[in-house]
């Protein structure tokens, strides 16, 4: 089963609105890394934070790590229709094996 | 030119087909993985080589083999297709620190048929 869940599934904002996805997983993790995936393509690596790590800031990207909760969220600020894309939270656990979640389907538009 | 290249990026190919996918990278990773998608799901992952002498099995393997024929290569083979295997396969390197990100090639459609 798949470690690392997102919710929502799918999210529809206007541009200039904040986007906010959210992922929860189940074991204890190295890292927990954020990916988008633009329509049928390769994933692109947007932020990593590391289990020690509280927030993380990327541009107008945000990301939390509660590991008591074992529960992390990505915020984009601002959004452009640029954002719109699929995103993905995986967890990395020894050996920098990646575990995916099923992702959430970011549209904004214009 | 990109980091991380597959060949082909589109394949059609018939049942009981043999057929191979093929990663090649120019990162000087150690690291290189291969996962499929299947529509409206994350990936999962197939098969994992830390080095040339190392392969290792990952969630969903049964039905695929994999060959690192070097450190920059990493084929991906599906002895004999079957439909369920119709997916988008991904082939992914990493660095050698266990906790870098991972860099993904473009992908390569599947359709099985």
């Amino acid at each position: 089963s798949q470690q690392g869940e997102e919710d929502p599934q799918a999210l529809s904002i206007q541009e200039g609105e904040n986007a906010t996805m959210n992922c929860s997983y189940k074991t204890s993790i190295n890292n927990l890394q954020w990916y988008r995936q633009n329509s049928g393509r390769g994933l692109v690596h947007l932020i990593l934070i590391r289990s020690n790590e509280r927030e993380k800031h990327s541009g107008r990207l945000r990301v939390t790590l509660d590991t008591s909760k074992k529960s992390s969220s990505l915020l984009i600020t601002a959004s452009r229709a640029a954002d719109t894309a699929s995103y993905f939270c995986a967890v990395a656990a020894a050996g920098n094996k990646l575990t995916f979640g099923g992702g959430t389907r970011v549209l904004v538009k214009p | 030119d990109a980091d991380v290249t597959q060949t082909p990026r589109n394949r059609i190919t018939k049942t009981g087909k043999r057929i191979m996918l093929e990663c090649s990278q120019t990162k000087g990773h150690d690291r290189m993985y291969w996962y499929r998608q299947d529509p409206g799901l994350g990936l999962r992952l197939i098969y994992y080589s830390f080095d040339v002498k190392d392969i290792n099995k990952g969630e969903i393997s049964d039905g695929y083999s994999v060959s690192r024929q070097a450190q920059a290569k990493f084929s991906l083979s599906l002895e004999s297709a079957i439909p369920n295997q119709t997916a988008l396969y991904f082939c992914a390197t990493a660095g050698t620190s266990g906790r870098e990100t991972q860099y993904f090639g473009p992908g390569t459609r599947l359709l099985v048929l």
